[in-house]
């Protein structure tokens, strides 16, 4: 496609359920980002990829949130356990090898509402 | 770490007036800074980069920054606001840190364009 997707777009779910965020990059971007907005907050990081290997997980919030990528195209997004503070929209992001100069382009996020 | 400091809440202008809206960032050694826009229900949409060279950058509907070593900032700027540019603004600069090149956000501001 021509730009970010991720998928589903909105999702409710139940406090101490799963959920998986799926995020489809720009075909051919090795870098892959996962941000989190939270109401009336910035962005905060969780993870970035370079092809399939995640050099940096510092940003994820506890041991409740995982990530993958493969193919290095592809990347999923778990949450176990949900809790109601985990209700944010997510951000995937992809950018061109992931260099300094490069932008990175953003896909329209999944709204996770926790209840 | 390198980061960016949006001071504003929300930027009020009128209709055709000038729009600035301020950022500062704090680097060690080069800096690559971003601004990015946000539409209601959307994803970020990227606008402009500062990579090197010229100080005044042009990008997307009309934006243009300016790049300011010695005041460290880098001001998003439009000649004459339009109502469809109300929408939240985000500055960001790459972090270099840990190798993974991500892009530190702002908390960003509100601009609220009045008709």
């Amino acid at each position: 496609g021509a730009g970010v997707s991720q998928s589903p777009s909105n999702k409710v779910t139940e406090k101490g359920k799963d959920v998986e965020l799926r995020c489809d990059p720009i075909s051919g971007h090795t870098a892959l980002y996962w941000y989190r907005q939270s109401l009336g907050q910035g962005l905060e990081f969780l993870i970035y990829f370079q092809g399939n290997s995640a050099p940096d997980k510092s940003g994820l919030p506890s041991d409740r949130f995982s990530a993958e990528r493969t193919g290095g195209s592809v990347s999923t997004l778990t949450i176990q356990r949900t809790q109601q503070e985990d209700s944010a929209v997510y951000l995937c992001a992809s950018s061109l090898r992931g260099g300094v100069n490069t932008e990175a382009f953003f896909g329209q996020g999944t709204r996770l509402t926790v209840v | 770490a390198q980061s960016v400091a949006q001071p504003e809440d929300q930027v009020n202008v009128a209709e055709g007036n000038p729009l600035t809206v301020k950022c500062t960032y704090s680097v060690s050694g080069n800096p690559y800074l971003f601004w990015y826009v946000q539409y209601p229900n959307r994803g970020l949409q990227f606008l402009l980069k500062y990579i090197t060279g010229d100080n005044l950058v042009k990008g997307s509907y009309g934006f243009e920054a300016e790049f300011n070593k010695s005041q460290t900032s880098f001001h998003l700027k439009k000649p004459s606001a339009l109502v469809s540019d109300s929408a939240l603004y985000f500055c960001a600069v790459r972090d270099m840190a840990r190798g993974n090149n991500r892009l530190a956000f702002g908390k960003g501001n509100q601009v609220v364009v009045i008709p």
